[in-house]
């Protein structure tokens, strides 16, 4: 088992530019979240899923959307990256809403 | 509304002295909290749940109903234990509350 993989793990950007980040995971899980981490704010929640087909808005969904088309995949999609969105991302899955598999991280930075 | 509060940043210690890491929650109905610890530049792992009444890594945390807190415990700290600590709650809203974080720094 892979566990949850993230791609890519790192990233620059232009402000404006549009990029994806891939998380996968192989544990046949129904839950799956995207996380931005940022220093003194610990982890905020960007949008999650809670089945293949369904994603729902977090606390801090603005200027992201994201796609649940496969059960594995949890795709988080930038339009028009902002300085703002320099950040490191998490990707969680999880079988029950509450024990959460991280995966390693992508460090986006946004100039 | 929901909410989990790590009211330290930063938490210095010696090597061998006893740690305590606070979390207080504000949650409606019973809330499953979480430890998650993560090492530098790693992944997010769950250290413990208060459901199992565990100990991981000498570390343990008890849930206290009265002062609505799950302060995790260590009685000698470890120069491997430095890490930032999060506290996180969950229940009926198919996601979890995460804390601010703390950051523990173990001198030796």
């Amino acid at each position: 088992n892979a566990g949850v993989t993230q791609t890519p793990k790192f990233r620059v950007l232009k402000t404006g530019q549009s990029m994806t980040l891939l998380c996968a995971q192989d544990m046949n899980h129904e839950y799956m979240y995207w996380y931005r981490q940022d220093p003194g704010m610990g982890l905020r929640l960007i949008h999650y899923s809670v089945g293949e087909g369904t994603t729902a808005k977090g606390e801090v969904p603005d200027g992201y959307n994201v796609s649940r088309l496969k059960k594995q995949n949890f795709l988080l999609g930038l339009e028009s990256a902002a300085p703002s969105q320099t950040s490191v991302y998490f990707c969680a899955s999880t079988p029950n809403p509450n024990e959460q598999f991280f995966g390693p991280g992508t460090r986006l930075t946004v100039l | 509304a929901q909410r989990v509060t790590q009211p330290e940043k930063l938490l210095s210690v010696f090597k061998g002295a006893p740690v305590e890491l606070k979390c207080n929650y504000s949650y409606s109905g019973s809330p499953e909290l979480f430890w998650y610890v993560q090492y530098s530049r790693q992944r997010l792992q769950l250290l413990l749940r208060h459901i199992s009444r565990e100990s991981i890594k000498g570390f343990t945390a008890d849930l206290n109903k009265g002062e609505t807190s799950f302060h995790l415990k260590k009685p000698f700290a470890q120069e491997e234990d430095s890490a930032m600590y999060y506290c996180a709650g969950g229940g009926a809203t198919n996601k979890l509350i995460f804390g601010t974080g703390t950051l523990l720094a173990v001198q030796p």
